[in-house]
């Protein structure tokens, strides 16, 4: 069985503050895709990354592969409250189409004005 | 362009009734699709998956099942609920690709009283 650990669970910072969030796995995945959700919503991707140790930066959000494709972090650099939500990760496992796609426990992200 | 459709939005229903969520995909074809169960600000677990029609994968032993009538239609069924079935249920497709990223519905709130 596939198992996405992501950490931290919560996290409370200070508006200006740098976070990294992890996830990880002992499985090797396809590919791993990041994704931010907000209260009864549903997840909305931010990156997917494909290569390992594969780079990707979005504003002030940085998403690294890990080179055995078995973990990643998203980075984030001077918070601002308007990225206060729900962050999870979420990994494709098998060649081919499996059709398996496995989210992590998810991060609380909680930035303080 | 893609669009999918969950429905209801919130179900409180009695334990041991029946339950039938929907959920139908429109602009794509031949897409996986997946039934996710979330707990309050925690991750997705999956619950269900299916590449195609009449064919589902299921991720946990639970009180749950799922079918695949049509192509782009997706249901998840009980006979009779439990209150453990209570929760946030999100229904989901993407492509065939290992890169493409999933789509969400808006989500079930199911209370079970």
């Amino acid at each position: 069985t596939q198992l996405l650990e992501q950490s931290p669970q919560f996290l409370s910072i200070q508006e200006g503050e740098n976070l990294t969030v992890y996830c990880n796995s002992s499985s090797v995945f396809s590919s791993l895709q990041w994704y931010r959700q907000e209260p009864g919503e549903g997840p909305v991707l931010l990156v997917t990354v494909v290569t390992g140790g594969e780079v990707k930066k979005l504003k002030r959000l940085t998403f690294q592969f890990g080179d055995a494709r078995k973990d990643s972090s998203l980075h984030i650099t001077a918070a601002q409250p308007g990225d206060t939500g729900l962050y999870l990760c979420a990994g494709a496992f098998g060649s081919g189409n499996t059709g398996k796609l496995i989210f992590g426990q998810g991060t609380t992200l909680q930035v303080k004005p | 362009s893609q669009t999918i459709h969950q429905w209801p939005a919130t179900l409180v229903q009695p334990v041991g009734s029946p339950l039938s969520l929907e959920c139908t995909v429109e602009g794509t074809s031949n897409p996986n699709l997946y039934w996710y169960r979330q707990a309050a600000g925690r991750g997705l677990q999956l619950l269900f998956y299916s590449v195609g029609i009449g064919q589902i994968s299921s991720e946990v032993p639970q009180n749950l099942s799922a079918s695949r009538p049509q192509d782009r239609q997706f249901i998840l069924s009980s006979k009779k609920l439990l209150l453990s079935d209570s929760g946030f249920y999100l229904c989901a497709w993407s492509g065939t690709g290992l890169n493409t990223e999933a789509f969400f519905g808006q989500g079930t709130r199911l209370t079970v009283v």
